[in-house]
């Protein structure tokens, strides 16, 4: 199986902050890296797919990069909605596998 | 609209058999991948299974802690998806989401979501 690690597991921080989460798989796993936003009480949201491809509807803050292992999401100027827990999720082999989630609360 | 509509989560025994459904509509349910992905309380998401769509080869997967308990169906006449679970244990405590994505190219992800339904597994 695919382990998915994030960092940081918590930050706090401030609105306008930049935020940067890593993930790093335990293989490669190419490009077939998604993030999702969880607020409480939702199901996940999809953010980004194939590692760096914006979901449609999804603010421009934010960016994801990477390839092969390790992959980073970038959250250029946070915002007061953006106050959330974020998730990795790898799709290039069954089981599917998250990373643990990194919680994004105010300073 | 897209819409994934999960129901049949309640409280069960241990040892005991629950079948949830997802209720599919807004697009051509039999073209598409679906997945269910549960998460316990205060924890992160854990994808269960998926099953491929006939055209893609109807295949289904399921993650380990499932497999030989958990049975996962497809009626595409009725839009809807199953999720049968047998012999259920308190780990099995979870928000269960019915997931998929209508783009059809990879990587595979999940767009859309359901509302999810609680299965509670206790004495």
């Amino acid at each position: 199986d695919i382990q998915m690690t994030q960092s940081p597991s918590s930050l706090s921080a401030s609105v306008g902050d930049r935020v940067t989460i890593t993930c790093r798989a335990s293989q490669s796993i190419s490009n077939y890296l998604n993030w999702y936003q969880q607020k409480p009480g939702k199901a996940p949201a999809l953010l980004m797919y194939a590692a760096s491809s914006l979901q449609s509807g999804v603010p421009s803050r934010f960016s994801g990069s990477g390839s092969g292992t390790d992959f980073t999401l970038i959250i250029s100027s946070l915002q007061p909605e953006d106050f959330a827990t974020y998730y990795c999720q790898q799709s290039y082999s069954v089981p599917l596998t998250f990373g643990g989630g990194t919680r994004v609360d105010i300073k | 609209e897209v819409q994934l509509v999960e129901s049949g989560g309640g409280l069960v025994k241990p040892g005991g058999s629950l079948r949830l459904s997802c209720a599919a509509s807004g697009f051509t349910f039999s073209n598409f991948w679906l997945s269910w992905v549960r998460q316990a309380p205060g924890k992160g998401p854990e994808w269960v299974g998926r099953f491929k769509s006939k055209i893609d080869g109807g295949t289904i997967d399921y993650a380990a802690p499932v497999k030989g308990r958990f049975t996962i169906s497809r009626d595409d006449s009725e839009n809807t998806l199953y999720l049968q679970m047998n012999s259920l244990n308190t780990e099995d405590t979870a928000i269960y989401y019915c997931a998929t994505d209508l783009s059809r190219r990879p990587p595979p992800r999940w767009s859309y979501w359901g509302q999810g339904t609680l299965v509670t597994v206790s004495s």
